[in-house]
């Protein structure tokens, strides 16, 4: 079974708009922890954000933030003001367990920003 | 730039050879993960290593192994090499084995001809 649920295999977003990225999880396991990456064009995966199990709040970073509802086991990203810099396929990811160990990856969405 | 170095970037070879791939990790990092970046499987976790020790397995064919060094480096090593293990494979690391964040490599293109 997918650990990690992408459903959106591409996006768009107008310049200076906000955009919400979609991911839900997986897991049986308290202790997890949930990543995104961004992909550009280049190839190199960029760490954006980061959200614990037991973090309260959402976490934020810049314009990128994660709405993290838990009890519907969904972590999306949302992006704040884009730019066409933005324009990338984003993953979303998940380490679980408390010696968690290997990083399991969704298939991605492909944001493109319009100018 | 991650901190994480991958060698070499690009890697053009023939059905059937061998090749290794190179990892050095972030200064402390003490994890290496690699991974298989391809169309049509997406990102496909291949193995971890913690301070030298094999910690998790995910879809690793037989035919490539990996293993990491006193000075924490990781080499993977694919062979027989087929059409389909045209891929991108990327090293990311991570200070330990706790809730933190992978950095990743700049990846190392393969392609098999």
């Amino acid at each position: 079974a997918q650990k990690i649920t992408q459903t959106q295999p591409g996006m768009f977003v107008q310049e200076k708009e906000a955009v919400t990225l979609d991911c839900t999880y997986d897991t049986s396991d308290q202790s997890y922890g949930l990543f995104w990456y961004k992909q550009p064009s280049s190839g190199e995966m960029i760490f954006l954000i980061y959200q614990g199990s037991y973090d309260e709040q959402n976490a934020t970073e810049g314009r990128y933030s994660l709405n993290f509802q838990k009890a519907r086991k969904s972590a999306n990203l949302v992006i704040s003001a884009s730019q066409l810099g933005d324009s990338a396929m984003y993953f979303c990811a998940m380490r679980e367990g408390v010696n968690n160990n290997d990083m399991r990856f969704g298939a991605g969405t492909r944001l493109t920003v319009k100018p | 730039d991650s901190g994480v170095t991958q060698t070499p970037k690009h890697l053009i070879t023939a059905t059937g050879q061998r090749v290794t791939l190179r990892c050095s990790p972030r200064s402390g990092d003490l994890s290496v993960y690699w991974y298989q970046q391809s169309l049509d499987q997406g990102l496909q976790f291949l193995i971890q290593y913690y301070n030298g020790e094999e910690r998790a397995k995910g879809n690793i064919l037989e035919r490539f192994s990996a293993q990491q060094f006193p000075d924490l480096h990781s080499e993977l090593n694919l062979s027989s090499l087929e059409l389909g293990d045209s891929a991108l494979y990327f090293c990311a690391s991570s200070v330990g084995v706790e809730n933190t964040e992978a950095f990743f490599g700049q990846g190392t293109r393969l392609t098999v001809v």
